[in-house]
């Protein structure tokens, strides 16, 4: 089955840091990719949408400053947290589609931030 | 815009029962995608089972089935035979064919009762 590997899985850093966070599509082309931020004990609330070669688009009340995306290939698309602060901590996920339609979309493991 | 409402925030079911979680939306689209997805302690997300609104015949994975019903915006899952690893966190999600972009519930959290 299709796999979406995203790297770091845990990351604990100091305040003022900048963060990357990989999400890659290892068997497949991704057209779109997703990013969420997951609150403990909360759903998934979508961050951005990104696809391969064009800005991305934010949600509502997402800074794009603050979240940097870059999609530079169809499986590969990153997440820069600039400037982190503790607010910033939470569970990042990604996901990748394949195809429109019925196909679901393929969610990386996560990335748990910890920011002191 | 499209919602999707998980109005219970946790259940328990004995193992080896029968169990339904609940989930209502709302769209005024006619053609759209809706999912159940499991997140166990791991936090993976793992699709269950899913289900394209135009199809009126309801999707079934082996102890998974959904109660689809179209015109009251009703999408709910049965667990069948319960077993402990089906203890997780169980979120309903809602796709349009406008655009990809996935709305889930709050989620259920699901505890199975050895």
């Amino acid at each position: 089955g299709a796999v979406v590997s995203q790297h770091p899985s845990r990351v604990i850093c100091k305040s003022g840091t900048s963060v990357k966070i990989e999400c890659r599509s290892l068997d497949f082309q991704a057209t779109t990719m997703f990013w969420y931020r997951q609150f403990p004990k909360q759903s998934l609330m979508l961050m951005a949408t990104s696809n391969e070669g064009s800005k991305a688009t934010y949600e509502q009340g997402v800074e794009k400053d603050k979240f940097l995306i870059n999609h530079a290939s169809l499986t590969l698309s990153t997440l820069t947290v600039t400037s982190a602060h503790p607010e910033d901590s939470s569970f990042y996920i990604c996901s990748a589609l394949e195809n429109r339609g019925t196909q679901p979309q393929h969610f990386g493991d996560g990335t748990r931030l910890s920011i002191l | 815009a499209q919602t999707v409402t998980q109005s219970q925030p946790e259940m328990s079911v004995q193992e080896a029962e029968t169990v339904t979680l609940s989930c209502t939306y709302d769209t005024s689209e006619s053609d759209y995608y809706l999912f159940w997805y499991k997140q166990p302690p791991s936090r993976q997300m793992i699709l269950v089972i899913r289900q394209e609104a135009y199809k009126q015949q309801n999707a079934t994975e082996n102890r998974f089935s959904v109660n689809f019903q179209k015109a009251a915006k009703s999408f709910s899952l049965k667990i069948s035979d319960s077993q402990l690893g089906d203890a997780a966190m169980y979120f309903c999600a809602y796709r349009g064919n406008r655009d990809d972009k996935i709305i889930f519930g709050k989620g259920t959290r699901l505890h199975i009762l050895p």
